[in-house]
C-alpha cells in the first residue's frame, strides 16, 4: 500500500536560507494539496493542484512561497528567505478523480532557527 | 474567523464507554464533512466522512451525525479504546472548492 510520501520528514534551516519539500502523491490521485500545522491549530490550506493546475492559493502563502507539480505527479513546496514565522508542520494530501477524502502524508516537520 | 469550532480541547474517557467529540460550522455552503485522527509526528488519518444529504454514517465503531439545522456535527466512538487516544480533527468543505477547513482539534484519551 503506498500513501502520501513527504520528505523529509524533518528540516532544520537558519533564518533566510531556502528549503524545498517533496510529495508524492497515491498512485492516479489527480488533487493534491499542501497545508500547514502549527502548534495548537489545525492544518490550514496553502494551495492545490488538479494534475498540473495550481488552481487556489491562499492569502497565508506569501511571495516567499513556490510551489509546482510539472507532470502532475510529485509537487515541491519551496519557501525562500525562510523566517521563525515558517516554523511549522508542512502537510500534503491527494484526492483521487470523484472522491471527497483526502489523504495525508506524514509531513515535513520546519525549524527555522 | 473560525468557520469550524472544536469547543472542547480535551475529552477524557473510560475504556468501553462512549466517546463523543462535537464540532460546530458557521458557513453554509459546507456540504461535506470529515473526521480525521492524529498521532504526534504523524499526518492526520482519514476516519470517517458524511454528506450534508444524510444525517448519519456508520464505520465499525465510528459513527458520526449531522444536524445541518444546527450547525452541528459528532463523532461517537462505540466502545472507546486505549488505542483511540489521539487529537480528532473534524474538517469541513464545500461547493466548488475542495479545500479542507479545519477546526483546532479536540485530544481524546481513553485510560484503561
Amino acid at each position: 500500500d503506498t500513501g502520501v510520501s513527504q520528505d523529509p520528514r524533518h528540516k532544520i534551516t537558519k533564518r533566510g536560507q531556502n528549503v524545498t519539500f517533496r510529495c508524492d502523491p497515491i498512485s492516479e490521485h489527480n488533487r493534491l494539496y499542501w497545508y500547514r500545522q502549527t502548534l495548537g491549530q489545525g492544518p490550514e490550506f496553502l494551495t492545490y493542484f488538479q494534475n498540473e493546475a495550481q488552481l487556489e492559493k491562499s492569502r497565508l502563502l506569501s511571495d516567499r512561497f513556490s510551489a509546482e507539480r510539472p507532470k502532475g505527479s510529485f509537487s515541491t513546496l519551496e519557501i525562500q528567505r525562510t523566517e521563525q514565522g515558517d516554523s511549522a508542520m508542512y502537510l500534503c494530501a491527494s484526492e483521487s478523480r470523484g472522491g471527497w477524502e483526502q489523504y495525508f502524508g506524514p509531513g515535513t516537520r520546519l525549524t527555522v532557527t | 474567523d473560525q468557520q469550524v469550532k472544536q469547543n472542547s480541547p480535551s475529552l477524557s474517557v473510560q475504556e468501553g464507554r462512549i466517546s463523543i467529540l462535537n464540532c460546530d460550522y458557521t458557513n453554509s455552503m459546507f456540504d461535506y464533512f470529515l473526521w480525521y485522527k492524529k498521532y504526534p509526528a504523524e499526518g492526520p488519518t482519514f476516519l470517517i466522512s458524511i454528506s450534508s444529504i444524510k444525517d448519519k454514517n456508520e464505520d465499525g465503531r465510528f459513527t458520526v451525525f449531522l444536524n445541518k439545522s444546527a450547525k452541528h456535527l459528532s463523532l461517537h466512538i462505540v466502545p472507546s479504546q486505549p488505542g483511540d487516544s489521539a487529537v480528532y480533527f473534524c474538517a469541513a468543505s464545500g461547493g466548488s472548492n475542495y479545500k479542507l477547513t479545519f477546526g483546532k482539534g479536540t485530544l481524546l484519551t481513553v485510560n484503561p
